[in-house]
C-alpha cells in the first residue's frame, strides 16, 4: 500500500463541514483511496472509497485530486457522533488494508 | 447490510489458557476475513487473512501456531489464542469482505485481558 500522511488531529464545530486531508503521493494507478473511522473502543467503520472520480454517499464525499496524490474527505454537517479517528488508506490492490495513525477529529458543540 | 459480529465482546483468561474468538458475517457471505490486533493508543495491525476452506495467511512476525485461525464457512471465522500470556492482552478485531479488493466491514472487536 502507498504511504499516506494525515494531520494527527483536527477540530470542527458541530453543524459545520469537516474537511479531512490526506496525502498519498506514491499511490499507484490501480490503488484505491479508502476512508474508515474508528470511534473509541469500537471496530472501524467503512466510510467511502474511490479510484479517480469524486464519490459521494450518505455519509460523506471524497474528493480526489486529478493527479491522485491527495484527497479530502468531507463530512457535510458534522455532529458530535462524528468524533473519531479517521483513517485514509491508499491501497487495497492486494485486498489488504494498512492502517496508519489517522486523524483524530473532535467535533465541538 | 454488511454487518459483522464478534463473540465474546470481552474476555478475561488466565495465563497459559486458550481463548477462542468468533467472527460472523450476518447478512452476507464473506469470501475473505481478516484479523487485526490493536494495542492501546496504537493503530490496527493486520495479523492474518483467511479464505473459506483454506489455510490462513499470516503477516510477518505473527506466530501461526499461537494464533490459530479457522475459516469454516463463508460466514464464520475463528481466532484461537493458544497458551495466552499477559502480552497477548489486546483488542482483537475481525473484518470481512464480499469480494477481493472490496471494502472491509469490521466487527465490534473483542477485548482480551490475560491475567
Amino acid at each position: 500500500d502507498a504511504k499516506t500522511t494525515q494531520p494527527p488531529s483536527m477540530d470542527c464545530a458541530e453543524g459545520r463541514a469537516a474537511n479531512l486531508p490526506c496525502n498519498h503521493s506514491t499511490i499507484s494507478g490501480n490503488e484505491y483511496v479508502y476512508w474508515y473511522r474508528q470511534i473509541h473502543s469500537q471496530g472501524p467503520q467503512y466510510i467511502i472509497h474511490g479510484l479517480k472520480n469524486n464519490e459521494t454517499n450518505e455519509m460523506a464525499s471524497l474528493i480526489i485530486t486529478e493527479d491522485r496524490k491527495s484527497s479530502t474527505l468531507i463530512l457535510p454537517h458534522a455532529t458530535l457522533r462524528d468524533t473519531a479517528v479517521y483513517y485514509c488508506i491508499a491501497g487495497g490492490s492486494n485486498y489488504k488494508l494498512t492502517f496508519g495513525k489517522g486523524t483524530l477529529l473532535t467535533v465541538n458543540p | 447490510g454488511a454487518v459483522v459480529s464478534q463473540h465474546p465482546s470481552w474476555v478475561i483468561c488466565k495465563s497459559g489458557t486458550s481463548v477462542k474468538i468468533e467472527c460472523r458475517s450476518l447478512d452476507f457471505q464473506a469470501t475473505t476475513m481478516f484479523w487485526y490486533r490493536q494495542f492501546p493508543k496504537q493503530s490496527l495491525m493486520l495479523m492474518a487473512t483467511s479464505n473459506e476452506g483454506s489455510k490462513a495467511t499470516y503477516e510477518q512476525g505473527v506466530e501461526k501456531d499461537k494464533f490459530l485461525i479457522n475459516h469454516a464457512s463463508l460466514t464464520l471465522s475463528t481466532l484461537t489464542v493458544t497458551s495466552a500470556h499477559p502480552e497477548d492482552s489486546s483488542f482483537y478485531i475481525c473484518s470481512a469482505t464480499k469480494d477481493r479488493g472490496a471494502e472491509q466491514y469490521f466487527g465490534p472487536g473483542t477485548r482480551l485481558t490475560v491475567t
